[in-house]
């Protein structure tokens, strides 16, 4: 099956820092989403990208198809930034399955 | 935007008893929701498609007779744990997909938290 990876693993930052979160896959794509899962477990949709460039406040993704990644770009982060990001896909022969990537655990420090 | 709910958002039950969890698509309607679980810093697996009118599809692995589903409108889908038993002790979390504009979304209920004594 597709395989998603996501780096890094974890990633601490001091507020108003800016970051990257990458995702790789092993295969093409119909549909590429990021989310931020809170403290609480709650999954919050930031984009839905399966290709180019979008960009909501402080936070951008970009995702190129042709070369199997995305990036997730975090500007002047905030604490409340903190928890679990994670990117997921869906293969083209899939029926509208995700597959989930390990995640990016980030703590954003006052 | 799109709002999922589930219920309930934790639940204790004794090994061997079932247990019932919602979710619901609020504003818009769904043909296919989703059902996840999540084990303490790990992500999410699938385990089931739920389709509105038609039987659930399973992941490898994931035992039908246990994990009981049903889609019984274009809002609500039902993950049944039945004969509970500590290893199901989990996050359990369900989707519901959007279509609209050419888009597919999924959005995410707030998650069940299931702990079998």
């Amino acid at each position: 099956g597709i395989q998603v990876e996501q780096s890094p693993p974890d990633l601490i930052l001091q507020e108003g820092a800016n970051s990257t979160l990458r995702c790789n896959f092993s295969d093409s794509v119909n549909n590429l989403q990021w989310f931020h899962q809170n403290p609480w477990g709650q999954l919050i949709n930031l984009f839905y990208i399966p290709s180019g460039t979008k960009q909501n406040g402080r936070l951008s993704a970009t995702t190129v198809a042709t070369e199997r990644y995305s990036l997730l770009y975090i500007s002047s982060s905030q604490t409340t930034d903190s928890g679990v990001y994670f990117c997921a896909v869906e293969r083209e022969d899939s029926s509208y399955k995700l597959i989930f990537g390990s995640g990016t655990r980030l703590l954003v420090r006052p | 935007g799109a709002v999922v709910s589930q219920h309930p958002s934790w639940v204790i039950c004794k090994s061997g008893t079932s247990v019932k969890i919602e979710c619901r698509s609020l504003d818009f309607q769904a043909t296919t929701m989703f059902w996840y679980r999540q084990f303490p810093k790990q992500s999410l697996m699938l385990m089931a498609t739920s389709n509105e009118g038609s039987k659930a599809t399973y992941e490898q692995g994931v035992e039908k007779d246990k994990f009981l589903i049903n889609h019984a409108s274009l809002t609500l889908s039902t993950l049944t744990v039945t004969s509970a038993h500590p290893e199901d002790s989990s996050f359990y979390i369900c989707s519901a997909q959007e279509f609209g504009g050419g888009t597919y979304e999924q959005y995410f209920g707030p998650g069940t938290r299931l702990t079998v004594t």
